[in-house]
């Protein structure tokens, strides 16, 4: 089975702080995602990335930015938090064989920003 | 651009009952599909996925869904729910407008089941 590991369930950091959201694939994948699960608002794109060093944005970039050194981790980075940040952040990975692969989630990073 | 509506934000069906939830698509060629499942406090899990070929598909957990193209729909039922059941189901379809790999998601629907 496809392993999706993110690194904290919870989280709680300060106005102002750098965050590090960290998540780890085991099965290969080429393609990672990242995004913010808010009530009413669903699932909503953050950053993606299909290749090593590769990264597009997703429908709300602003606040955030993205590292892919090695294949297996995609790292989520608040270069300053703030208070609207306050949300579950789920990661995903994917194999780039065709459009058809479905997404393998982790469980998702609750994180407050007080 | 495509765009996936889950038309029910909640529903609330008994222990044993059918269930059907809705999702409607919009894209002109034929759409990949799929439900996810999110329990409270988990990651999504894929429930189905369609590509072609036959329009009912089976799922795990007792799940299936119809992709009807006539209606742009895609719903998921179970004909007797668990108590088990009860999370957020997600509908989702592939962004061909986008990268690779790309899904674009419903707002959900949150199941309660009642005892």
């Amino acid at each position: 089975d496809v392993k999706v590991t993110q690194s904290s369930r919870y989280l709680v950091k300060r106005t102002g702080e750098k965050v590090f959201l960290e998540c780890v694939q085991d099965m290969d994948h080429e393609n990672m995602f990242w995004y913010r699960q808010d009530p009413g608002l669903g699932l909503r794109l953050i950053y993606f990335s299909y290749d090593v060093k590769m990264k597009e944005k997703g429908d709300i970039p602003e606040g955030y930015s993205v590292s892919r050194e090695k294949k297996e981790r995609f790292s989520l980075i608040l270069e300053s938090a703030s208070t609207n940040q306050t949300s579950m952040y789920l990661c995903a990975s994917s194999s780039r064989t065709g459009k058809s692969q479905p997404q393998h989630f982790g469980d998702g990073t609750r994180l407050s920003i007080l | 651009a495509q765009s996936v509506t889950q038309p029910d934000i909640h529903i609330t069906v008994s222990e044993g009952a059918s269930l059907e939830l809705r999702c409607n698509y919009s894209y002109g060629a034929t759409p990949y599909l799929f439900w996810y499942v999110q329990s409270p406090g988990q990651g999504l899990q894929l429930l189905l996925k369609y590509f072609s070929g036959d329009t009912l598909v089976q799922g795990i957990k007792g799940f299936e869904a119809e992709f009807k193209r006539s209606q742009s729909s895609f719903n998921l039922r179970k004909p007797s729910v668990h108590w088990s059941d009860a999370a957020e189901y997600f509908c989702a379809v592939a962004n061909y407008g986008g990268s690779q790999g790309n899904l674009i998601f419903g707002k959900g629907t949150k199941l309660s089941v009642k005892p």
